[in-house]
């Protein structure tokens, strides 16, 4: 059993429509971190969270502790955001890594 | 800043041979962290370091694997000897602190092992 599942594994849609990545976890965290990683193999750390909700430009995250669940969105989603999104929680010194999502945003 | 440089970008080698991958953390971060990923297993956590100390190892898959961080700017990771299975890309990220909150990427060393 994986301690991190994400969904949907895949997902294609058009531009400017906003996205929903889901992450749900069954440890307890110390943080939870959404990694974005580029068709040519390059990892980004796009937000660390331990609570509530971040934002940055049309990214979107939030968490719900008590239920052990995180989404990722995107608001008017455009074909550079095409890639794979990791979730990953930490607890202490221990990673998890769900297998990420593969987002395809068509023109 | 130049970023978390890691090399080679890409290696080719024998099975039974030694590889060696490098990396260069971005300067003062305290943490340094391998990563491998593969298809079948995704991102794995292999080893990470704390001013230059190790501070868990569980990641790393046998005996083969080793890792050193002789000072601040330069980490190596070691496979030796080399099996197809070890095929992956490899990862090296910094962070100013020893819990990644605020972690950075390397491009990665893709490794090939025939």
């Amino acid at each position: 059993k994986n301690e991190v599942e994400q969904s949907p594994q895949n997902l294609t849609a058009q531009e400017g429509e906003f996205i929903t990545i889901n992450c749900s976890y069954s440890v307890g965290i110390s943080a939870l971190h959404w990694l974005q990683q580029h068709p040519g193999g390059g990892i980004v750390s796009l937000f660390m969270l331990s609570s509530g909700k971040k934002k940055h430009g049309r990214l979107i995250a939030t968490i719900n502790i008590q239920e052990k669940h995180s989404s990722l969105h995107i608001t008017a989603s455009h074909p550079r955001d095409s890639a794979v999104y990791i979730c990953a929680v930490r607890l202490h010194n221990q990673f998890y890594f769900g297998t990420g999502t593969s987002l395809t945003v068509i023109p | 800043d130049a970023g978390v440089i890691q090399s080679p970008r890409h290696e080719v080698t024998e099975m039974g041979q030694e590889v060696t991958l490098r990396c260069k953390p971005i300067s003062g971060h305290n943490s340094l962290f391998w990563y491998r990923q593969t298809m079948m297993r995704g991102l794995e956590l292999l080893i990470y370091f704390n001013n230059n100390v190790p501070i868990d190892d569980s990641g790393m898959p046998e005996d083969r694997f080793s890792a050193k961080m002789p000072n601040a700017s330069f980490s190596t990771l070691k496979i030796q000897p080399s099996e197809p299975r070890d095929s992956a890309v490899y990862f090296c990220a910094s962070s100013k602190d020893r819990f990644g909150n605020t972690i950075y990427f390397g491009e990665g060393s893709w490794l090939t092992v025939v």
